[in-house]
């Protein structure tokens, strides 16, 4: 089983849809989350790091379900611009980060 | 503030050749990351330093991988020799997490990365 599991997609969802993706991570000891986007042929870029409360930012929601070890990334008002790659990442303490394989999104109009 | 840099931003070589590959993180930032992204996969670490010293590199094959990050800035990975199995993006990163410091959210910036293709 792979550390941090992600659905490959493709998600093809129209613009102003809303899409949500899930994440689950295998090492109950991860501490820290984080969701971050990666354009075609370009360096992934972090989007936003998910607290235990939740958090919201603009348009993006993302969640983290301990008890059940996934967290997720809700997309409200979908954008063109918002296509791209997803990745998933957990981090168990000692510095140990593990990514996601991504979720791919493809916004059309 | 200026990100991580890296170059060079593309290299082909033939197997068994030699590479290297250069990164220098941004200011003040202790940690610092290779990742290898292989087309279709989410990147994989190499290897962890911070400041000089390496963290993890338990991923690293060292038979044929080495970096350094001689006084805890810049710093350069080497393979050699390659194999087509190489072939990848090779992805630079830093953070501000430091020794002794409580773990902050504070993500990664990466580096643009080197397209290595092996032929």
């Amino acid at each position: 089983r792979k550390e941090v599991e992600q659905d490959p997609g493709p998600f093809n969802v129209p613009e102003g849809a809303t899409v949500a993706f899930n994440c689950t991570y295998s090492n109950s000891a991860s501490q820290s989350f984080f969701w971050y986007r990666q354009d075609c042929r370009k360096e992934p870029k972090l989007l936003m790091s998910v607290y235990s409360s939740g958090n919201e930012d603009g348009r993006f929601t993302a969640q983290l379900n301990r008890a059940s070890q996934y967290i997720s990334l809700l997309i409200r008002d979908s954008k063109l611009s918002d296509s791209a790659t997803y990745l998933c990442v957990a981090n168990t303490g000692g510095f140990k980060t593990i990514f996601g394989a991504g979720t791919r999104l493809f916004v059309k109009a | 503030e200026a990100g991580v840099a890296q170059s060079p931003r593309y290299k082909i070589i033939e197997k068994r050749q030699s590479v290297a590959f250069w990164c220098n993180p941004i200011s003040g930032h202790a940690t610092l990351y290779w990742y290898q992204q292989i087309l279709g996969q989410g990147p994989k670490l190499l290897i962890q330093f911070q400041n000089n010293g390496v963290v993890d590199d338990s991923q690293l094959p060292k038979d044929r991988f080495s970096a350094e990050r001689l006084k805890g800035v810049d710093s350069t990975l080497k393979i050699q020799p390659a194999k087509l199995e190489d072939s990848a993006v090779y992805l630079c990163a830093s953070s501000l997490e430091g020794a002794g410091q409580r773990q902050e959210n504070y993500g990664y910036t990466f580096g643009s990365g080197t397209r290595l293709t092996v032929v």
